[in-house]
C-alpha cells in the first residue's frame, strides 16, 4: 500500500539466529503495529507502537522485541528464531483518525 | 479487552447464492468495526467499515454490513455471490482507548459454480 512498506518480502532463516523485519512508513502516523497471521487464528497483534520509543505488547509477544526510534521506522525482532514463528508479517500504521488503519504486503518468514 | 468472534471458519455458496459471513463482538466502549477481505497470497483490503454514522454501512465489491447494538453483531452480506468473492474475510474491531485493532479468526468463503 502506498506510504507503508515492509521489507524483506520473504525470508528463510535457521533456528536460532536473529531476524529483524523492518516496516517503514512515510505518512507521519503515530500508531504503528506488527501483526502474524497463521491459519485458522486471524491475524494476532505482537507489539504496538503509539510514539517514538512508546511501545506495548499486544496478545503473542512472547519471543518478539520491537523498536521505534523515530517516526517512519518500527522495527520487530526476532532474538532466537523458532520453527514456530514461521508466519506471515504484516505491519499497519494509522493516524489520528480511530478507524484510518493502512496495511503493508506483509512478509513471508520461514525459520527452519 | 474488546474481542472478535467469526462464526464459520468456512462459508460455501453457490454463483448468485446470497452471502453471509457473521461477526459478533465485545466492547465496552462504542467500537470502530471492520471487514477486509485477503484474496490468496496478497495482503488486506478494507471492504467497509462502521463508525457510527449510520447503522447499515456499504463497502466495496457489493457487500454491505449492519452494526446491531442489541446484538452485538456485525455482519457481511452480499445478495449475489460471483466467483471472484472466493478469499478470506476477516472481521475486525479497533479498540479506541489504545488504538488496538483486534482481529477475528477469519472465515474462508468457497463459491461453487
Amino acid at each position: 500500500d502506498a506510504g507503508i512498506t515492509q521489507s524483506p518480502r520473504h525470508k528463510v532463516t535457521e533456528t536460532g539466529t536473529p531476524v529483524t523485519l523492518r516496516c517503514h512508513q512515510t505518512e507521519n502516523h503515530r500508531y504503528m503495529y506488527w501483526y502474524r497471521q497463521d491459519p485458522g487464528h486471524g491475524l494476532r497483534l505482537i507489539h504496538y507502537s503509539y510514539g517514538v520509543k512508546d511501545t506495548d505488547k499486544g496478545e503473542v509477544s512472547d519471543g518478539y522485541s520491537v523498536s521505534r526510534s523515530k517516526t517512519e521506522d518500527f522495527l520487530l525482532t526476532l532474538e532466537s528464531a523458532t520453527s514456530s514463528q514461521t508466519s506471515v508479517y504484516f505491519c499497519a500504521i494509522r493516524g489520528d483518525s480511530a478507524y484510518g488503519y493502512t496495511f503493508g504486503s506483509g512478509t513471508r518468514l520461514t525459520v527452519v | 479487552a474488546q474481542s472478535v468472534t467469526q462464526l464459520g471458519s468456512h462459508v460455501s455458496v453457490s454463483e448468485g447464492a446470497l452471502v453471509l459471513l457473521r461477526c459478533n463482538y465485545s466492547s465496552s466502549v462504542p467500537p470502530y468495526l471492520f471487514w477486509y477481505v485477503q484474496y490468496p497470497n496478497q495482503g488486506l483490503q478494507l471492504l467497509l467499515k462502521y463508525t457510527s454514522a449510520a447503522t447499515l454501512v456499504k463497502g466495496i465489491n457489493g457487500f454491505e454490513a449492519e452494526f446491531k447494538k442489541s446484538e452485538t453483531s456485525f455482519h457481511l452480506t452480499k445478495p449475489s455471490a460471483h466467483m471472484s468473492d472466493a478469499a478470506e474475510y476477516f472481521c475486525a474491531v479497533s479498540d479506541s482507548n489504545t488504538g488496538k485493532l483486534i482481529f477475528g479468526q477469519g472465515t474462508t468463503l468457497q463459491v461453487k459454480p
